[in-house]
C-alpha cells in the first residue's frame, strides 16, 4: 500500500538558520509529490509540487525541495528559517492524477527560535 | 479575490446530534473537495465534487455525506455523530479536477463532539 512518511515529528531551528524537512514515500511509478504548510488555524497551502522534468522544484517562500527517485525522497528546503516560516509542513503523494490519490504525510511541525 | 469560506468556523454538538458544514470556493472554481484532519489519523480525503455531482469519495461511512449546488458551494452533512468525528473539517477548491490544478484551503471548521 502507498504510505508517506515524515521522519521528524518535530523540528527546531534558529531563525537565520537553513532548514532540510524529509519526506519519504512507497509507491511503485514516479508519484505526484507536493507540499504544503499549515500555519495555526489556518488551512493549508500548496508550496511546491513535482510532476515531472527537473527534479529540483522551486515553490513559494524560498523554499525547494529535490525528488530523488533512487531513495524515494522528496525533501524540502530553505536556505535561510523566517519566524513567521513556523507552522506545520506536510508532504503528500499522489499515485493517480485525482484528488482521492493523494496521500498525506503525518506532517513536521517547525519551531523558529528569534 | 476573495479565499475558501467555511461556516461555522467552530462547532460543538453531542453524540448521535448531526451536523452541516457549509463552504464556498473562490469564485470560478468548479471543484470542492472535503478533508477531515485529527492528531490520530491526519488528513484524509472525504469526497469531492464537481458539477453537483459526486465524484470522489474517501474511505469514510455513509454518515459522512455532501451535495454541491449550482453555485459551486458545498456542504457536508455528518448524521449521528460519534467522538471519534471530532476533527478539523477542511474544503478545498479548485479550478477544474485533477491534481493539475491546484487546491486552495479555507481555514476549517473545528467541529468537538462531546
Amino acid at each position: 500500500a502507498q504510505s508517506v512518511t515524515q521522519p521528524d515529528i518535530h523540528i527546531t531551528v534558529s531563525e537565520g538558520a537553513s532548514l532540510e524537512l524529509r519526506c519519504n514515500y512507497s509507491y511503485g511509478a514516479t508519484p505526484y509529490l507536493f507540499w504544503y504548510v499549515q500555519s495555526p488555524g489556518q488551512g493549508l497551502q500548496l508550496l511546491l509540487k513535482y510532476f515531472s522534468g527537473d527534479t529540483l522544484v522551486q515553490g513559494i517562500k524560498g523554499f525547494e525541495a529535490e525528488f530523488k527517485r533512487s531513495q524515494s525522497s522528496f525533501n524540502l528546503r530553505k536556505p535561510s528559517v523566517h519566524w513567521s516560516d513556523a507552522a506545520e509542513y506536510f508532504c503528500a503523494v499522489g499515485q493517480g492524477t485525482s484528488y482521492d490519490k493523494v496521500i498525506f504525510g503525518p506532517g513536521t511541525s517547525l519551531s523558529v527560535i528569534p | 479575490k476573495a479565499g475558501v469560506t467555511q461556516t461555522p468556523r467552530y462547532l460543538i454538538k453531542t453524540r448521535g446530534q448531526q451536523v452541516t458544514l457549509s463552504c464556498s470556493p473562490i469564485s470560478g472554481h468548479r471543484s470542492v473537495s472535503w478533508y477531515q484532519q485529527t492528531p490520530g489519523q491526519g488528513l484524509q480525503f472525504l469526497f469531492e465534487y464537481f458539477s453537483e455531482t459526486q465524484r470522489n469519495k474517501g474511505n469514510f461511512p455513509g454518515r459522512f455525506s455532501g451535495r454541491q449546488f449550482s453555485n459551486s458551494r458545498s456542504e457536508m452533512n455528518v448524521s449521528t455523530l460519534e467522538l471519534g468525528d471530532s476533527a478539523l473539517y477542511l474544503c478545498a477548491s479548485s479550478l477544474n479536477r485533477g491534481v493539475y490544478n491546484e487546491q486552495f484551503f479555507g481555514p476549517g471548521t473545528r467541529l468537538t463532539v462531546l
